[in-house]
């Protein structure tokens, strides 16, 4: 049983290049999520997914976008990475009571 | 103001001391509370719920006091093991469910 798994685990980008996360999951959960962690800083919400075809903002989506066209994958696009976008990104789904994460994706803007 | 508030920390402590953590939270809409652990470089992970009624899971115990928007979290003899960094996570269990997150509680525990 994998759980959530995430790909790429590291990436380096430079200003201005385009990429996608993709984030997968098992265990047939409807909710999945998008997070950034920054040093100093809880994880903050990018965007969120109650079922499949279905996407909507969290706290800072500003610079990405998601799509959820099957129910077990949620992915993550950055159209023009920023330097502001350097972060460690999470990926979670939810069962009722507890949410899974995955192992991260380390993201380097230079 | 960040919604939850946690000392940063670092906590050293050595092992077998008992050490407390706390976190308070401003929206009291929120409806359920959690304890995660996250190791250095690594996902966060559910250590515990917690309950209105306080509730211990071997030597961790946690509180939760809904009127002053307080919760807590206490380790009984700290091992090694226990280094890490202790996040409050609070959610509302309607529409999104998404967590929210302070900023975690640095703990190490020595030799």
């Amino acid at each position: 049983n994998a759980g959530v798994t995430q790909t790429p685990k590291f990436r380096v980008l430079k200003t201005g290049q385009s990429m996608t996360l993709l984030c997968a999951q098992d265990m047939n959960h409807e909710y999945m999520y998008w997070y950034r962690q920054d040093p100093g800083m809880g994880l903050r919400l990018i965007h969120y997914s109650v079922g499949e075809g279905t996407t909507a903002k969290g706290e800072v989506p500003d610079g990405y976008n998601v799509s959820r066209l099957k129910k077990q994958n949620f992915l993550l696009g950055l159209e023009s990475a920023a330097p502001s976008q350097t972060s460690v990104y999470f990926c979670a789904s939810s069962a009722p009571y507890e949410q899974y994460f995955g192992p991260g994706t380390r993201l380097t803007v230079t | 103001r960040k919604e939850v508030e946690q000392d940063p920390g670092p906590f050293n402590v050595p092992e077998g001391a008992t050490v407390a953590f706390n976190c308070t939270y401003s929206n009291s809409a929120s409806q359920s509370f959690f304890w995660y652990r996250q190791d250095c470089r690594k996902e966060p992970k559910l250590l515990m719920s917690v309950y209105s009624s306080g509730n211990e899971d071997g030597r961790f115990t946690a509180q939760l006091n809904r009127a002053s928007q307080y919760i807590s979290l206490l380790i009984r003899d700290s091992k090694l093991s226990d280094s890490a960094t202790y996040l409050c996570v609070v959610r509302l269990d309607t529409g999104r469910r998404a967590l929210t997150f302070g900023s975690g509680t640095r703990l190490q525990v020595q030799p």
